[in-house]
C-alpha cells in the first residue's frame, strides 16, 4: 500500500521556469492538500481539494495553481518559478472532512529555485 | 479565521524530565485539534487527535476551550521523542491548518 506518493523528490529550477508537482494517493480519499514547509514558518496551506474536480485556495496560494482532474491525483503547478518558492512541498490526503479524520502525508518534494 | 499558535520554536529537555509543548488556537466554533509529529527523515504523521482522548507513546493532550489551548504533555521524555511537533486545527471548514511547529530535543 503506497499511501501518498509525491513526484519528484528533488528539483532545481531556474527563475522563470515552470514545473508541476504530482501527488498521488491510493486510499480513495476525497480530500487532498498541498503545503509548503519553510524554516520558522511551519506548514502553510497552499491549495486544497474536497473532491474530484474541486479546488480551493489556502493561506498562500499566489504563484501556484492546482488541478484535481482525477480523484487520486492532485497536481501543483508553478507557472513562473521565483526564488521565494524555494521550499519543501508536502501533499496530504484524508478520507473526508470529519473531525476524527487523519491526514496522510507524502514524503515531500524539495524544490530549489535559483 | 482559523489560527494555531505554537509559541516555542525550540524546546530542549533532559531524558526523564517532563515535557509540555504548547498550542493555542483561535476559532469561533467547535474546533477539531490534532498533534502531528515529524521524526528525522520521516514523513509527517498523526500523533494525537483530541476527539479520541487517547495516549500515544506516553503523550496526552487535553482540549481546554476556556483557554483555547491543546497542549501536548509527556511525564517522562525519551530520546526517541526528539522530533518536530505540529499542532493542527480543523475548524469546521475543509481546511487543515498547522502551527509553526516546535522542535523538541531530548538530551541524554
Amino acid at each position: 500500500n503506497a499511501g501518498v506518493t509525491q513526484t519528484p523528490k528533488f528539483r532545481v529550477l531556474k527563475t522563470g521556469q515552470s514545473m508541476t508537482l504530482l501527488c498521488a494517493q491510493d486510499m480513495n480519499h476525497e480530500y487532498m492538500y498541498w503545503y509548503r514547509q519553510d524554516p520558522g514558518m511551519g506548514l502553510r496551506l497552499i491549495h486544497y481539494s474536497v473532491g474530484e474536480g474541486t479546488t480551493a485556495k489556502g493561506e498562500v496560494p499566489d504563484g501556484y495553481n492546482v488541478s484535481r482532474l482525477k480523484k487520486q491525483n492532485f497536481l501543483l503547478g508553478l507557472e513562473s518559478a521565483a526564488p521565494s518558492q524555494t521550499s519543501v512541498y508536502f501533499c496530504a490526503s484524508s478520507k473526508d472532512g470529519g473531525g476524527n479524520t487523519e491526514a496522510f502525508f507524502g514524503q515531500g518534494t524539495r524544490l530549489t529555485v535559483v | 479565521a482559523q489560527r494555531v499558535t505554537q509559541p516555542e520554536k525550540l524546546l530542549s529537555v533532559f531524558k526523564g524530565a517532563p515535557v509540555e509543548l504548547k498550542c493555542n488556537y483561535s476559532y469561533s466554533g467547535s474546533p477539531e485539534l490534532f498533534w502531528y509529529v515529524q521524526y528525522s527523515r520521516q514523513r509527517l504523521q498523526l500523533l494525537l487527535r483530541h476527539i479520541s482522548r487517547e495516549s500515544i507513546k506516553g503523550f496526552t493532550a487535553d482540549l481546554n476551550k476556556g483557554e483555547t489551548s491543546f497542549h501536548l504533555k509527556k511525564p517522562f521524555a525519551q530520546e526517541e521523542d526528539s522530533a518536530m511537533y505540529y499542532c493542527a486545527l480543523k475548524g469546521g471548514s475543509e481546511k487543515l491548518v498547522f502551527g509553526k511547529g516546535t522542535k523538541l530535543t531530548v538530551n541524554p
